[in-house]
């Protein structure tokens, strides 16, 4: 079975303080790992994934994500948040082996303060 | 390029009716996923087609929701005698060919609002 968990229904951050989004996950073999945002009335935006190699992964606007298979975590960053940063953020997991869709996690709401 | 389209955006339909949601991907992709998402939830997935044929239908509540895909390109989701707990937005997204590593990432439609008065 595969599993998601964002701990924090929200987070906020004051503009320019570095933001952290927290992910675990569970899957019975190695995940490939993903992070989406959706902003209001918008479609999920892919960030970044984690495929295999660095653990560290840079994505679209300035985010980063570290992979952490002994915490099994999958963490969102940035070291300098932007008001426009805040909406909807989503983790997402899938098995190497298993089925193809992703599992989502409940999603983090961000809110920079400016 | 064009991203992934969906139609309607939104639809008010009454409990006890059909309606069909469409999804058109981006082109060449193979792979095409319908997911459902309801207020304060994470997109759940409800089926995946690999070109025409569903490869994983295992999401879908139960046999009142069925997605076609006939020429491999445009999806449509279609649910017969709506109930009110169908409400929810339905999103559609579409990747390169999923394959064996199924890797690549999705890209999703803005998705349909659906409502079930």
């Amino acid at each position: 079975a595969q599993s998601v968990a964002q701990p924090e229904d929200q987070v906020n951050v004051a503009e320019g303080n570095p933001l952290t989004v927290k992910c675990t996950y569970s899957v019975s073999g190695n995940p490939y790992l993903f992070w989406y945002v959706q902003y209001p009335n918008r479609g999920l935006q892919f960030l970044l994934k984690y495929i295999t190699g660095d653990n560290l992964v840079k994505g679209s606007y300035g985010f980063e994500a570290e992979f952490n298979k002994s915490q099994t975590s999958f963490h969102l960053k940035k070291p300098s948040a932007l008001v426009s940063d805040s909406a909807l953020y989503f983790c997402a997991v899938r098995d190497r082996t298993g089925a193809n869709n992703l599992f989502f996690g409940t999603g983090t709401r961000l809110t920079v303060i400016p | 390029g064009a991203g992934v389209s969906q139609t309607p955006s939104n639809k008010v339909t009454e409990k006890g009716k059909y309606v069909e949601l469409r999804c058109d991907p981006i082109s060449g992709h193979t792979a095409l996923y319908w997911y459902r998402q309801s207020l304060g939830q994470g997109p759940e997935f409800l089926i995946y087609f690999q070109g025409t044929g569903a490869a994983d239908d295992s999401g879908l509540p139960n046999d009142r929701f069925f997605a076609v895909r006939p020429e491999g390109s445009v999806s449509t989701l279609k649910i017969q005698r709506t109930e009110r707990g169908d409400s929810a937005v339905y999103l559609c997204a579409s990747s390169l060919n999923a394959g064996a590593g199924g890797y690549n990432e999705q890209f999703f439609g803005p998705g349909t609002r659906l409502t079930v008065l």
